[in-house]
Formats: C-alpha cells, structure tokens, sequence
C-alpha cells in the first residue's frame, strides 16, 4: 500500500515570498501525483497532477510541482505567493496499476500568507 | 453539468442516532468514493465503487455502510452514530481513463454528540 508524508504542517510566508511544500511518497511501483488545494470553507479542488512525461509539471494559479523518482518526491513550489493563496494544500497518490482508484493523501499542509 | 452533489451541508445527530449522506453526480462517472476529512489526518478512504453494483472497503469502514444501485448515486449510511464520526465527509468521483484525478463534492459536516 502506498503512503504520503507531508513534513509541514503549517507554513506562514508574507506575500511575494517563494513557496516550496515538501512531500515524500512510499510505493514500489508506478504512481499517479496530485497537488489539490482547499480554500477556507471550500471543497477540495485539483492543482495540478503528473503521469508521466516531463517531470516538472505545471498547475493553476502559478503552482508547479516537481516529480522526483530517485527521492520519492513531488514538492509544489510557487514563485511569489498571495494573500489568496491561505488554504490547506494537500498531496496524493495513487497507483497506476488494478482496476482500484484510491487516492492516498497526505495530512495536509495549512499555508497562511500575511499581507 | 453539477458536478458532484452532496446532502446536506450540515448535520447534527446523537449518539445512536442512524442517517445517510447523500451523493450524486451527472457527470457518468463509474468510480465513486467516500472520504472522511479530521485535522491533521488528511482525507482517509471509507468506501469506494467502481460501478453500480459493486463497492469495497477503504482504509476506514467501520461504522459506515454504502450502496450503489445507479452510477449517478452513491449514499453513505452511518448505522449507529458516535462522537468518533464527527467529521468533514466529502464525496467523490472519477472519470474513466488513466488520469485518476478525482472530482470532489463540497462535502458534509457531521456532529455527532
């Protein structure tokens, strides 16, 4: 079974300092990589994701992310961050193999932007 | 389309007490699944379907039950509610294909006391 391991649980930036949220995956075969973001009162909504293909993906709002095999890890980053970007962004995982799409999701990360 | 819907918003039940949560989508989804949302956890997988007719345990079943008669329908039934089922649920499905990716309800707040 796969794990995520996301090792911040709360991260406060002013705005226009750059984001990096760390996450760390546990699987032996091939994955599937989801960043989804929910904003305060709001339902989970998709960021970006990588399959396959180039290892540096981007998302909405400016967010990209960057799957590294060797490390098991696909950290999000963004250049400057908002006030509007305060939300709980978690990671996912899912494997691509069997007729099964279960997502495993990381404990989530709370990022809060000052003005 | 309205994506994915859940009912209702908002719930409070005591201890006992039974309810199902209500989710559908119109977007022909075959895979459907029930998360529970608590704080510092993440999202955990309770039940899941990959059609109508069929469903399976998640990581975190008991206490929950589901069915699925149509693809558009998927509710989750809370058989005797505790205070351990308080808890954000949301809903979700997934397109057919390889991407996975899944499509969220706005999910329910459940209080259990």
């Amino acid at each position: 079974a796969q794990s995520v391991s996301q090792h911040n649980h709360h991260v406060i930036l002013s705005e226009a300092a750059s984001l990096e949220l760390g996450c760390n995956y546990s699987y032996g075969g091939t994955v599937n990589l989801f960043w989804y973001v929910q904003y305060p009162g709001q339902h989970l909504q998709l960021l970006l994701k990588y399959f396959s293909g180039d290892p540096l993906v981007k998302g909405i709002k400016g967010f990209e992310a960057e799957f590294i095999k060797s490390k098991f890890s696909f950290n999000l980053r963004k250049p400057s961050v908002q006030w509007s970007d305060t939300a709980e962004y978690f990671c996912a995982v899912t494997a691509r193999s069997g007729s099964a799409r279960q997502l495993t999701f990381g404990s989530g990360t709370q990022l809060t932007v000052l003005p | 389309n309205a994506g994915v819907t859940q009912t209702p918003k908002f719930q409070v039940l005591k201890t006992g007490q039974s309810m199902t949560l209500q989710c559908a989508q119109d977007m022909n989804h075959e895979y459907m699944s029930w998360y529970r949302q608590d704080p510092g956890m993440g999202l955990r997988l309770i039940h899941y379907s990959v059609g109508a007719g069929i469903t399976d345990q998640g990581e975190v079943p008991n206490g929950y039950n589901v069915s699925r008669s149509t693809t558009e329908d998927f509710p989750l039934r809370l058989l005797s509610a505790a205070p351990s089922q308080t808890s954000v649920y949301f809903c979700a499905s997934t397109p057919p294909g390889g991407g996975y990716e899944q499509y969220f309800g706005p999910g329910t707040r459940l209080t259990v006391t």
